[in-house]
């Protein structure tokens, strides 16, 4: 089966610092991977997948994430914090096999970052 | 693009009432999906659309959700009757391609803001 663990709640960084946003998984055979936040009374907005090629993926806001399937993780990373970050967020996975098509997501990681 | 628009944005009503929760996709996008979002169970992919077909409700919770697409520019979600513990932020999305080009072409779905239901 399919799942997702996003271990942190919560994630605490100073503006200006680089932040990590932790997500592993388990799928059957190669994942597909994303990541999505979400602001206060807002929907789910993507934010990066990984398909295949480089395990660097890098999306939008400056945000990148490193597909390691070793590890089986898929964490989320900003080389430098900004207040406005400061939202939920969300790793996701879907295997290549029968409902593929089914997203898992994770249960969400909380971003503060402090000015 | 006005993205996936979602009605009412927030809906209380009292156990035992029917409740419609209503989604305009994003024009020319041809999948939709129906998600719920709790503290306890996280997002939930109820059913899923593609060409207003429903192509999987296995995550419809019970007999008393409903879920139809008429055409493509309108989807509605329906519980009856309510109750309390189907309290939740309900998301509709979108994606302009079909499963499994889904995710070939790099598109993520358009989520709406969702509508918080709590019923009492």
């Amino acid at each position: 089966a399919q799942s997702v663990a996003q271990p942190e709640d919560q994630v605490n960084v100073a503006e200006g610092n680089p932040l990590t946003v932790k997500c592993t998984y388990s799928v059957s055979g190669n994942p597909y991977l994303f990541w999505y936040v979400q602001y206060p009374n807002r929907g789910l907005q993507f934010l990066l997948k990984y398909i295949t090629g480089d395990n660097l993926v890098k999306g939008s806001y400056g945000f990148e994430a490193e597909f390691n399937k070793s590890q089986t993780s898929f964490h989320l990373k900003k080389p430098s914090a900004l207040v406005s970050d400061s939202a939920l967020y969300f790793c996701a996975v879907s295997g290549r096999m029968d409902s593929s098509y089914k997203l898992i997501f994770g249960s969400g990681t909380r971003l503060l970052v402090r000015p | 693009d006005a993205g996936v628009i979602q009605s009412p944005r927030h809906e209380v009503t009292e156990m035992g009432q029917e409740v419609t929760l209503r989604c305009k996709p994003i024009s020319g996008h041809n999948s939709l999906f129906w998600y719920r979002q709790t503290m306890m169970r996280g997002l939930e992919l109820l059913i899923y659309f593609n060409n207003n077909v429903p192509i999987d409700d296995s995550g419809m919770p019970e007999d008393r959700f409903s879920a139809k697409m008429p055409n493509a520019s309108f989807s509605t979600l329906k519980i009856q009757p309510s109750e309390p513990r189907d309290s939740a932020v309900y998301f509709c999305a979108s994606n302009p391609f079909p499963i499994p080009r889904l995710y070939i072409r790099g598109y993520g779905y358009t989520f709406g803001s969702g509508t918080r239901l709590t019923v009492v």
